[in-house]
C-alpha cells in the first residue's frame, strides 16, 4: 500500500551545521509530497509543499525536491539555527486514497549551541 | 485572523466518562480530519470528513464519535469505549477542490485517569 518512510531520529547536530532528513514514499498515481513541522506541545505546521515531480519546495531556508525517479523528498537546510529543534515530518497526499494524507513517523532533530 | 481553533488545550477526565474536544475553523475548508498523537511517535487518523453532513472512520475510530453539522465546526466525543484515550489529540483542515495541505490546530492534550 501507500506509505512514508523517513530516517528515524534523534539527528543531533550543532549550530550552523548542514540537515538532512531522509524521505522516501510508495505510492499509487502523482501524489502531493509536504514536510511539516512540530515545535514541542503545538500542533503541526505546513513548512514545504512540493505537487509534481523536479519540483522544489522551500521555505525558511529548508528545501525539498520532489524526485520521481528515486521515490524521494529529502529534506535540506544549510545552516541549522537551535530554533529549528523540532519533530519533522514527511507526508503525502492526493494519492488513490483522495483526502487523507500519510504521514510518516516523524524525525526529531536536536541543535546544540 | 483565519485558523482553526482547540479547545480546552488540557482536559483532564475520570474514566468511564464521554469527553467532547471542540474544533472550530474559519478559513472556509470544505475537508477537517481528527488525528491521535501519543508520545514519541506520529499521528494516527481517527476520522474525517469531507463535506457537511457525511465523514468516514480512519484507522482508529474504535471508541471515538464525530460530528460534521457545519462546515467550520468537527467535534470529537470520546467515548468510555476508548480503551487508551490519553493522549494529544489534533483537529486539522484542508482546502478540498484537489488541495491536500493541511492546517491544524493547537492540540488538545486529554488526560484520563
Amino acid at each position: 500500500g501507500d506509505s512514508v518512510t523517513q530516517m528515524e531520529g534523534p539527528v543531533t547536530l550543532s549550530e550552523e551545521a548542514f540537515l538532512t532528513i531522509n524521505c522516501t514514499y510508495t505510492a499509487t498515481g502523482y501524489p502531493s509530497l509536504f514536510w511539516y513541522v512540530q515545535y514541542p506541545g503545538e500542533g503541526l505546521q505546513l513548512l514545504l509543499k512540493a505537487t509534481k515531480a523536479d519540483d522544489k519546495g522551500s521555505n525558511k531556508g529548508f528545501e525539498a525536491t520532489y524526485r520521481k525517479e528515486t521515490t524521494s523528498f529529502h529534506l535540506e537546510k544549510g545552516s541549522v539555527q537551535v530554533s529549528d529543534s523540532a519533530v519533522y515530518f514527511c507526508a503525502l497526499s492526493g494519492y488513490t486514497g483522495g483526502f487523507k494524507t500519510i504521514f510518516g513517523a516523524g524525525t526529531r532533530l536536536f541543535v546544540k549551541a | 485572523d483565519g485558523g482553526i481553533t482547540q479547545s480546552p488545550k488540557y482536559l483532564f477526565r475520570k474514566e468511564g466518562q464521554n469527553v467532547t474536544l471542540s474544533c472550530e475553523q474559519n478559513l472556509n475548508h470544505d475537508a477537517m480530519y481528527w488525528y491521535r498523537q501519543d508520545p514519541g511517535q506520529g499521528l494516527r487518523l481517527i476520522y474525517y470528513s469531507q463535506i457537511v453532513n457525511d465523514f468516514q472512520k480512519g484507522d482508529i475510530a474504535e471508541g471515538y464519535s464525530v460530528s460534521r453539522e457545519k462546515k467550520e465546526s468537527f467535534p470529537l466525543t470520546v467515548t468510555s469505549a476508548q480503551k487508551n484515550p490519553t493522549a494529544f489529540y489534533l483537529c486539522a483542515s484542508s482546502p478540498g477542490n484537489g488541495v491536500y495541505e493541511q492546517y491544524f490546530g493547537p492540540g488538545t492534550r486529554l488526560t484520563v485517569t
